[in-house]
């Protein structure tokens, strides 16, 4: 079954420090893939996205993501995180119209 | 501001009744999308309009039923609503429907 697996579901990282959120996908073919990020009572915002070409994408607000091929993975990061960055972070797929999310990534960003 | 707008924000009525939630998409996007948001389901999918005509559904109760409209703004009607359907409600549209989304701000349910 086609399925986007966000692996952690919470992440607490200092300010200033590095950061990576994975993502997995299982599709037969490679899918279209997507970052959004959510604020708290606010819609979702897309961050980056991955069609074809090059595997490392650069997204807005500092954030960049890596398509590999061979694991099935469309992890982000970001080299510094700020405090602004606290949110939930949601993976998601496009395959043949089917649109699937993650269950999300809650950062918490500590001063 | 993603151009999708949502409407009403806010919702609050009782089990047993029927709501109407509405979206505009973007200036030139055809297809629309809509997603519920609960905390125990998290983001699931319900249903997919593309130039009027219904292109994919997802997970959407039967209860629940959907259109796209001439001008291509949509409408999500949920009737017979539960407690359990509280949630946020989000609209999302693109241009032909397959590539970016560009997600509204909710409308956030409260079925008492």
């Amino acid at each position: 079954a086609q399925s986007v697996t966000q692996p952690d579901i919470h992440i607490t990282v200092s300010e200033g420090a590095s950061l990576e959120l994975r993502c997995n996908y299982s599709y037969g073919a490679t899918p279209y893939l997507f970052w959004y990020v959510q604020s708290p009572g606010q819609g979702l915002q897309l961050l980056l996205k991955y069609f074809s070409g090059d595997t490392l994408v650069q997204g807005i607000k500092g954030f960049e993501a890596e398509f590999k091929r061979s694991q099935s993975s469309f992890n982000l990061r970001k080299p510094s995180v700020h405090w602004s960055d606290a949110a939930e972070y949601f993976c998601a797929v496009v395959n043949n119209n089917d649109m699937r999310f993650g269950a999300g990534t809650r950062l918490t960003v500590k001063p | 501001d993603s151009g999708v707008t949502q409407t009403p924000k806010h919702l609050i009525t009782a089990t047993g009744q029927r709501v109407t939630l509405r979206c505009s998409p973007r200036s030139g996007d055809l297809s629309v999308y809509w997603y519920q948001q609960s905390l125990d389901q998290g983001l699931q999918f319900l249903i997919q309009y593309y130039n009027g005509e219904e292109r994919a559904k997802g997970n959407i109760l039967e209860r629940f039923s959907a259109q796209q409209f001439p001008d291509l703004h949509s409408e999500l009607n949920l009737s017979s609503l539960e407690l359990g359907d509280s949630a946020l409600y989000f609209c999302a549209s693109s241009v032909t429907g397959r590539e970016t989304q560009y997600f509204g701000p909710g409308t956030r349910l409260l079925v008492l």
